[in-house]
């Protein structure tokens, strides 16, 4: 079984300041892992994934998220955010091979003017 | 950028009366997935679904739940009988079908149940 702990439940952030949420992450095998945002009342969309290769991704919006095998984490990271980046944001991962996805219960980011 | 499109993005049903939820994933997918948010909860997955067989439920989709793709384009979650815990958003996804491709999802159906 797979499971996804996504520790901080709201970040409260200053206008273009830096920003850090959490993703930490357990499997028994090797694991795809995404970040998906929901802005109010929108569905969810794909910030970012990794499947292979290199840890460090890069995504829309100028989000990034670096893989780290050891720690189980896929943290993701904005080295200055806009009021725009108020959403809800939720780690996800899936398994080789078993394609549902695992969600994180989301951290909500709310960007102080 | 094509997008997964669900309808209605409301529906309001008396418990106990059978609601179907359509979602129309993008053209030429052929992975299809529902996934539910009870409000303030996880997103869960419910069922995948690919050359017209489920291929994965969870243990939440029992026999009220079932899924059909009625015709080339439409994808449909029924719930036979709805109950109260019923309420939530619902979540229609669908993926590439080359490997490891990301799943796209739809702006999602809420959900209430009187």
């Amino acid at each position: 079984a797979q499971s996804v702990t996504q520790l901080d439940s709201q970040v409260p952030v200053f206008e273009e300041a830096p920003v850090e949420l959490r993703c930490n992450y357990s499997s028994s095998v090797s694991v795809y892992l995404f970040w998906y945002v929901q802005y109010p009342n929108q569905g969810l969309q794909l910030l970012l994934k990794y499947l292979s290769g290199s840890t460090l991704v890069k995504g829309i919006n100028g989000f990034e998220a670096e893989f780290n095998k050891s720690q189980t984490s896929f943290h993701l990271r904005k080295p200055s955010v806009h009021i725009s980046d108020t959403a809800e944001y939720f780690c996800a991962v899936s398994n080789f091979g078993n394609e549902k996805l695992t969600f994180g219960t989301g951290t909500r980011l709310t960007i102080i003017p | 950028e094509p997008e997964v499109t669900q309808t209605p993005s409301h529906q309001v049903t008396q418990m106990g009366q059978e609601v179907i939820l359509r979602c129309v994933p993008i053209s030429n997918h052929l992975y299809f997935y529902w996934y539910r948010q009870i409000l303030g909860q996880k997103v869960e997955f419910l069922v995948s679904f690919y050359n017209n067989e489920i291929s994965e439920k969870s243990e939440i989709f029992d026999d009220q739940f079932s899924v059909e793709r009625p015709d080339g384009s439409n994808f449909t979650l029924k719930i036979r009988s709805t109950k109260l815990e019923d309420s939530a958003m619902y979540f229609c996804a669908s993926r590439g079908n080359a490997p490891r491709q990301p799943q796209h999802f739809g702006d999602g159906t809420r959900l209430s149940i009187l």
